[in-house]
């Protein structure tokens, strides 16, 4: 199993533009989530997932948008990036919701100039 | 909003030498998790402690949780190169939709 996987790694964009953040799992959990990461912060919820079809929002979820269309898949799209969007960003899938194990994807580093 | 404060944030010490990190709040947690992040990577859970005054040992790893559920404490013995990492706390509550709250972690570097 490969777990979580995200891409890409490594993202630069300038202010404005759009793009997509992919998140794909193979354990068929039905409950995945998107975290951001910053220096002194810690991980925060952005758009949370319980099955497909459903999401809601978490703690800083402005500026993002989420679809789950099927329960491998949960991308995270940014519609106009703004500096304050730089970040590290994971995702997240786990069986029994936030409470139980969450794996986490390596990350996708962003910068927004 | 609840908060988790962990400390000390930056911890180097030498190999060999024991150490513990703090994760404390004012509020109560029906359980508490700890993970640990390697540069490049994700959190990965080493540990959910669930009852007031539960202890738990993961090799060199002793994980508590205080008697009121608000603090937990992680113990290394013996801290090796293996070890260095992100220490992150996570307090789990059963209501609501921010079930999670993570701390800022703790960033452990032992050197050989």
């Amino acid at each position: 199993n490969a777990g979580v996987t995200q891409t890409p790694k490594f993202q630069v964009l300038k202010t404005g533009q759009s793009m997509t953040l992919q998140c794909a799992q193979d354990m068929n959990h039905e409950y995945m989530s998107w975290y951001r990461q910053d220096p002194g912060m810690g991980l925060r919820l952005i758009h949370y997932s319980v099955g497909a079809g459903i999401t809601d929002q978490g703690e800083v979820p402005n500026g993002y948008n989420v679809s789950r269309s099927t329960t491998e898949d949960f991308p995270l799209r940014l519609l106009s990036a703004a500096p304050s969007q730089t970040s590290v960003y994971f995702c997240a899938s786990s069986y029994y919701g936030q409470e139980g194990e969450q794996f986490f994807g390596p990350g996708t580093r962003l910068t927004v100039l | 909003t609840q908060l988790l404060e962990q400390s000390p944030q930056f911890l180097s010490i030498q190999e060999g030498e024991n150490l513990t990190v703090y994760c404390n709040s004012s509020s109560v947690f029906s359980s508490l998790q700890w993970y640990r992040q390697e540069p490049g990577e994700g959190p990965v859970l080493l540990v959910t402690v669930v009852t007031g005054g539960e202890v738990k040992k993961l090799k060199r790893l002793t994980f508590q949780f205080g008697d009121a559920r608000k603090d937990s404490s992680l113990h290394i013995t013996a801290a090796q190169p293996g070890d260095t990492g992100l220490y992150l706390c996570a307090g789990i509550n059963s209501g609501g939709y921010q079930k999670v709250t993570f701390g800022i972690g703790t960033k452990l570097q032992v050197i050989p």
